[in-house]
């Protein structure tokens, strides 16, 4: 049973760009959360999918954006690279009745420069 | 004030300890409560996921919650090397989005 895999693991890009992270749940699971991790800090919520909708948000600026295809799948956008958008970005599963119960894919590393 | 507060360590003990890690939290609405481990560079791994007060016991991990001190706590037995990673407390209301402390970074010492 394949867990999340996250692509690519790891990126860099420069101030200004667009990058796109991608996401598969793990196998039976319906709902995907984003989040974003700082060095040495907790993971930060960003967004959730369920039914191909963002269904919560975080506090984190329209720059973010996502979406999710009708296989689970899903892709994390950000647009106008700054510097402190360097993190790792985790992506979790979930069944859409279990929703705390959250599964992490390893994450995808984001190096702006 | 952050909604859950956790103390980042380094908490450093001897192989064979029971480790003690807590954290507090603001927002009496949470209901659901998570323990993950993370190791360095690796996404969090669930550990433990219990509902509202209340003990749950997995093998050498303990969680606890108390919802009257808005406090709660992993107990691990018998710590082996291989238990040194970041800990990290998890919260949520309902099927809403988690929120997660600081995380506590510990190392077990052979």
């Amino acid at each position: 049973d394949a867990g999340v895999t996250q692509s690519p693991t790891h990126l860099i890009k420069t101030r200004g760009q667009q990058v796109t992270l991608r996401c598969s749940p793990k196998s039976g699971h319906d709902t995907v959360s984003w989040y974003q991790q700082a060095l040495g800090q907790g993971p930060q919520f960003i967004f959730q999918y369920y039914e191909e909708e963002e269904r919560q948000r975080g506090n984190f600026p329209d720059r973010f954006s996502g979406h999710q295809f009708p296989n689970y799948s899903s892709e994390l956008n950000v647009n106008a690279l700054l510097l402190g958008d360097s993190a790792l970005y985790l992506c979790a599963s979930s069944l859409a009745t279990q929703g705390n119960e959250q599964f992490f894919g390893p994450g995808t590393r984001l190096t702006v420069l | 004030q952050k909604e859950v507060e956790q103390d980042p360590g380094p908490l450093s003990v001897p192989e064979g300890a029971i480790v003690s890690l807590n954290c507090t939290y603001s927002n009496s609405a949470f209901q659901y409560f998570m323990w993950y481990r993370q190791y360095s560079r690796k996404g969090p791994e669930l550990l433990m996921y219990t509902y509202s007060s209340g003990n749950k016991e997995d093998g050498r991990f303990t969680a606890q919650v108390d919802k009257s001190s808005k406090y709660i706590s992993l107990f691990i037995r018998d710590s082996q090397p291989s238990d040194s990673a970041t800990y990290l407390c998890a919260m949520s209301r309902g099927y809403q989005k988690v929120t997660f402390g600081i995380g506590t970074k510990l190392q077990v010492i052979p």
